[in-house]
């Protein structure tokens, strides 16, 4: 069965709204997460990785202020998706891990469809 | 940045086996080779992992040459169900590094 759960599966809004995704880990305690973007037809890009209790570390070309990751325990971590516009819309997707420091394969989850219209 | 080299598309028969390359011929002595694959509008799978040695699961092998400069997944009966984009991924297992995916390769099982 999944072992990480994310929310909303899918999410329609206006431009301009802001839109929170869930990332659940519900068989395990997660010190770090992970949060990919992926546009139709390409493949998975790294956005920021979560890590609890203390700051996200965003990849480049990602802007912070832009997507805000809380990770406020050890199973959930949320992606806050400020003031979105159209070019916003994408499959998000979430990842985590038993142990980062291990050799144990990230679990994903499902992915949030956002549309902005 | 992405450390492997995948073909872009395959088909494979239903009933058949599945072999799928990846080239990674930079890999570094702590980096391991995880296979996943994405069904549309899904996420990711895990499928497999491996070093070294050779591997197999419920669901794949995986074989990794010597060198460990390439690796193959092989599905040994493909079904319709396997139709995907395949991810081969390689990664330092006491670094934490993130996965970062290359542009996979799309499978097309055909009845």
């Amino acid at each position: 069965g999944a072992v990480v759960s994310q929310h909303p599966s899918r999410v329609i809004c206006k431009s301009g709204t802001s839109v929170k995704i869930e990332c659940r880990s519900l068989d395990f305690q997660a010190t770090t997460m992970f949060w990919y973007r992926q546009f139709p037809k390409q493949s998975l890009m790294l956005m920021a990785t979560s890590n609890e209790g203390s700051k996200a570390t965003y990849e480049q070309g990602v802007e912070k202020d832009k997507f805000l990751i809380n990770h406020a325990s050890l199973t959930l971590s949320t992606l806050t998706v400020t003031s979105a516009h159209p070019e916003d819309s994408s499959f998000y997707i979430c990842s985590a891990a038993r142990e980062v420091t291990s050799n144990q394969p990230q679990h994903f989850g499902d992915g949030t469809r956002l549309s902005i219209l | 940045d992405a450390k492997t080299t995948q073909p872009p598309s395959m088909d494979c028969a239903e009933g058949r086996a599945a072999n799928l390359p990846c080239n990674h011929s930079t890999i570094s002595g702590n980096e391991y080779v995880y296979w996943y694959r994405q069904i549309h509008s899904q996420g990711p799978q895990y499928i497999i992992h491996g070093l070294k040695n050779n591997e197999t699961n419920e669901m794949a092998s995986l074989i990794i040459t010597e060198d460990r400069k390439s690796s193959t997944l092989i599905l040994p009966h493909a079904t319709l169900r396997d139709t995907a984009v395949y991810y081969c991924i390689v990664r330092a297992w006491n670094t934490g590094n993130q996965f970062y995916f290359g542009t996979g390769t799309s499978l097309t099982v055909i009845p």
